[in-house]
This record gives C-alpha cells, structure tokens and sequence, in this order.
C-alpha cells in the first residue's frame, strides 16, 4: 500500500526566516512520481513540482528547493527567506504506476512580518 | 487563471436538498477526478473518470452521484446529504491514460465549499 506522510502539522515562521517542509512516503513501485502543492486560502491546489523515482537531482527554482532522497524515501521542500504570501498549507504527494494521485495530510505553514 | 473552473464556490445546502456541482477542464485532458476535503483530514479521492468512463470510486456513499457527459465535463449531483458531508470539493483533471503513464500531474480547481445545514 502507498503512503504519504507529512509529520509537522504546522510551521510558524518569522519573515526571512527558512523553513523546511519534511515528507516520506512508502511505495512497492519501482516507477512513481513525487510532487508537491500548495494550497493558499483561496483553496485551489497549486503545481508546485514534480519528480520521478530515478532523477534524483535536487531542485532549486527561485526561493524553493527540493531534496529528493531515495534511500530514505524522503522528499523535503526548504522555503529560503520565506515571505507572507507563502503562507498556505502545502501537501506532498505521490503518484504510482496506476495513475493514482496519493496526497499527505498537509503542513501548515504560517508566516508572521 | 486555473485551467479547471469549478461552480458554485460555495454552497449551502439543507439537508433534504439535491443540488449539483460542476466542474470543466478544457486543457484537452482525458481524466477528471472528484477530491474530498474535510478539515484536519487528507484530500480524500473520490471519483475518477477516464475517457468518460468511471475507472473508481472508492466507496463513496451514494448520495453522491457522479456524472461525466464528456471529456471536458464533470458533475457531482449531491442528494439527502449529512451535515459529516460539509467539506472542500476539489475537482482536478490530468492527460492521463491510466496504467503506466503516472508522469503527469493534476490540475486543480478552486473548489467548492459545501456546507449541509
């Protein structure tokens, strides 16, 4: 069975400060996608990144990173100098072979000026 | 500009009531899929529909009737439901043929915020 887990409810963060989004997951398949989404309070789940099992590259686009880690089975996203507007709930997820979109729980992340 | 429209965006409901909600993609995806979110839970998947054809539905209660007329189309007619049922309707669509094809994401909408009084 697949799972996806995001351990820290909520993140509270002063402006400028980093903030690193932890997530783990658990798959059979050999062949899967990780991404991640953000979910401002407007509701709508924006793309934010995808990453399939074998490029194991880190991602740096703009203030966000990302850190794949297979060995670990970990998929960790870093905010740098966060801003107000990040302030959202973002959610991990996990698509196997089959086509099916598996999301974590969501971290809250709230950032005060 | 989301690609996927969802309507209304917010609703309320009584209990006796049947209302629909509505969702259109047209981003030329072939799968379009129901979402569930309550508060405090994870998105809950619902309904998937591929090609028009319903490919899941992962024991959702009847009262929720789904309903795809075309690739471009999908609806969720809602009947005698549970004030449990207030919760976040996401729908999302993907250019996804299914089976070994999982490298594309989804497309959300904003969502419709139900509420059951």
């Amino acid at each position: 069975a697949q799972k996806v887990t995001q351990a820290q409810t909520e993140i509270s963060v002063v402006e400028k400060e980093d903030v690193t989004l932890d997530c783990v997951y658990e798959t059979r398949d050999t062949t899967y996608y990780l991404f991640w989404y953000k979910q401002p309070p407007s509701g709508e789940l924006v793309f934010l990144i995808r990453r399939n099992s074998f490029d194991e590259q880190n991602e740096i686009s703009g203030r966000y990173s990302w850190n794949f880690q297979k060995s670990t089975s970990s998929f960790n996203f870093t905010i740098t100098a966060s801003q107000v507007v990040d302030s959202a709930v973002y959610f991990c997820a996990l698509k196997d072979s089959w086509g099916k979109l598996q999301f974590g729980a969501g971290t809250q992340v709230v950032v005060t000026p | 500009e989301t690609g996927v429209t969802q309507t209304p965006r917010h609703l309320v409901m009584g209990m006796t009531n049947k209302k629909s909600l509505k969702c259109e993609q047209h981003l030329g995806h072939n799968a379009m899929y129901w979402y569930k979110q309550s508060a405090k839970k994870p998105l809950e998947l619902m309904f998937v529909y591929n090609f028009k054809e319903q490919t899941e539905n992962n024991s959702v209660p009847s009262r929720f009737s789904p309903e795809c007329p075309n690739s471009s189309h999908l609806f969720l007619h809602l009947h005698t439901l549970q004030p449990e049922d207030s919760a976040l309707y996401l729908c999302a669509s993907s250019q996804d043929p299914g089976q070994g094809h999982p490298n594309y994401g989804y497309t959300f909408g904003s969502g419709t915020r139900l509420t059951v009084v």
